[in-house]
């Protein structure tokens, strides 16, 4: 079965740059998550999109923003990297109308590192 | 506020040990408990959804029970292969936010 795919899986940045981060949710699923994880630390909430429009914000820094296209696919950007940017990012989704909706499938996630 | 705390943080058995891994929860209204297990360095991966209190659900050697204030994850006859971080989390009823604990790091010794 297709998984939620991210891309790059390891992205290598220096301290002022930007960075793109790009996820395929499961087709026919139509909200997206993202999550910022450091070492050891829980899976932190930055934004949601539904159909296309942000459904939720969480702890997204004002450097980042994300949006969700019209194939349902997402892009983090990054800008102004700073060395704290430096994690995991996961992507998730789920369908809002099938079975266990409420059920997020992540991605393998993208391993950002600031220098 | 919704809170998830997990207990313990990390946890060492030896193969065959049974033992448990609690997640305590408070939600304003709990639409969903949900158990993931993440190995390092790849996405959290779906094992049980629990959505009211007496609710129980199984899968090979692990049992997920519910009440209104916590879960367990209970593991019988852990394997090395279930060394991983189990990871709790609740979505609000109201608001549809997933509240995740910080996990437990299991390690099985053979």
């Amino acid at each position: 079965a297709a998984g939620v795919i991210q891309s790059p899986r390891h992205l290598i940045k220096e301290k002022r740059e930007t960075a793109t981060l790009k996820c395929y949710p499961i087709p026919r699923h139509d909200t997206v998550y993202w999550y910022q994880q450091g070492p050891g630390q829980d899976p932190q909430f930055l934004i949601s999109f539904y159909e296309k429009m942000q459904s939720d914000k969480g702890s997204i820094p004002d450097r980042f923003s994300a949006q969700q296209f019209s194939d349902y696919h997402s892009e983090l950007n990054m800008s102004s990297l700073e060395l704290g940017d430096s994690a995991l990012y996961f992507c998730a989704s789920s369908s809002a109308g099938g079975r266990d909706n409420e059920k997020l499938f992540f991605g393998s996630g993208t391993q950002l590192s600031v220098l | 506020e919704d809170q998830v705390t997990q207990s313990p943080e990390a946890l060492r058995l030896q193969e065959g040990e049974s033992s448990s891994l609690n997640c305590s929860y408070t939600v304003s209204g709990l639409r969903g408990l949900f158990w993931y297990r993440q190995d390092p360095g790849k996405g959290p991966e779906f094992l049980f959804t629990l959505y009211s209190a007496g609710e129980e659900k199984e899968k090979e050697r692990l049992k997920a029970t519910l009440t209104k204030k916590e879960s367990f994850l209970h593991i019988t006859a852990p394997k090395p292969e279930d060394s991983a971080t189990y990871l709790c989390a609740v979505e609000n009823a109201g608001t549809y936010k997933y509240i995740f604990g910080t996990g437990t790091r299991l390690k099985v010794l053979a």
